[in-house]
């Protein structure tokens, strides 16, 4: 049974749309992370959360907002989105956020913006 | 900045050849980053390939292998004879810390997609 579950697996939107990527993990972790990768770059760090609080927001843009309604859910809602936000956004969990945990990942939501 | 480079892919490798994937890295704000390997199968997520938090050690799993070095601050993978289900998408990471958080995150390299061919 999958871990960590990301709804949906893939997203077309149009620009200046709005979109929320769904984020679930059954891991029992206390901590979960956003990350995103672009055509050609590596994985990049976006938000941690750590039990339901915002850890770190390592993104410029104020269009990505983190929502976490349960300590086991962490969505991600995309405003006003625009071409360069076409990306796979990856979800992750580690069961603390203090040091470095082993963090396991989800499948990834592939957004497409037009 | 902390950063992770690694072999620029596609690589491909006959089946029961061995294999090396470079990995080295800059970290700034820590000072002896937890390095990990992580891999994405087709289809699948990112999943932990192994990880070494001391410099000097040596982590293994599933037959491949990565030694810590600090001095040469390289964290390279290697497998002596691979195979066709190991065609995946390698990634290397390190730990880095975040003082404005106390908090940390992984800092990853650009992946290199590995082919395994009969």
């Amino acid at each position: 049974d999958p871990k960590i579950i990301q709804k949906p697996k893939y997203l077309v939107a149009v620009t200046g749309s709005e979109k929320i990527l769904i984020c679930e993990q059954y891991l029992g972790h206390n901590a979960m992370y956003w990350y995103r990768q672009s055509a050609k770059k590596p994985l990049e760090f976006m938000f941690s959360y750590s039990y339901q609080k915002l850890m770190d927001n390592q993104t410029a843009s104020s269009r990505f907002q983190p929502q976490s309604s349960k300590k086991n859910h962490l969505d991600l809602q995309i405003t006003a989105l625009k071409p360069d936000d076409s990306a796979t956004y990856f979800c992750a969990s580690s069961q603390d956020a203090g040091g470095v945990y082993e963090q396991y990942f989800g499948p990834g939501t592939r957004l497409t913006v037009l | 900045g902390d950063s992770v480079t690694q072999t620029e892919g596609p690589v491909t490798v006959s089946e029961s050849e061995s294999l090396i994937i470079n990995c080295t890295y800059s970290a700034t704000s820590i000072a002896y980053p937890n390095l990990f390997w992580y891999v994405r199968y087709p289809g699948e997520g990112l999943q932990l390939l192994l990880k070494v938090i001391t410099a000097g050690q040596k982590g293994s799993s599933r037959g491949f292998e990565a030694t810590y070095n600090k001095e040469t601050t390289s964290f390279h993978l290697q497998k002596a004879s691979v195979q066709e289900s190991d065609s995946a998408v390698y990634y290397c990471a390190l730990g880095a810390f975040i003082a404005s958080s106390s908090f940390s995150k992984l800092v990853f390299g650009q992946g290199t997609s590995l082919s395994v061919v009969p």
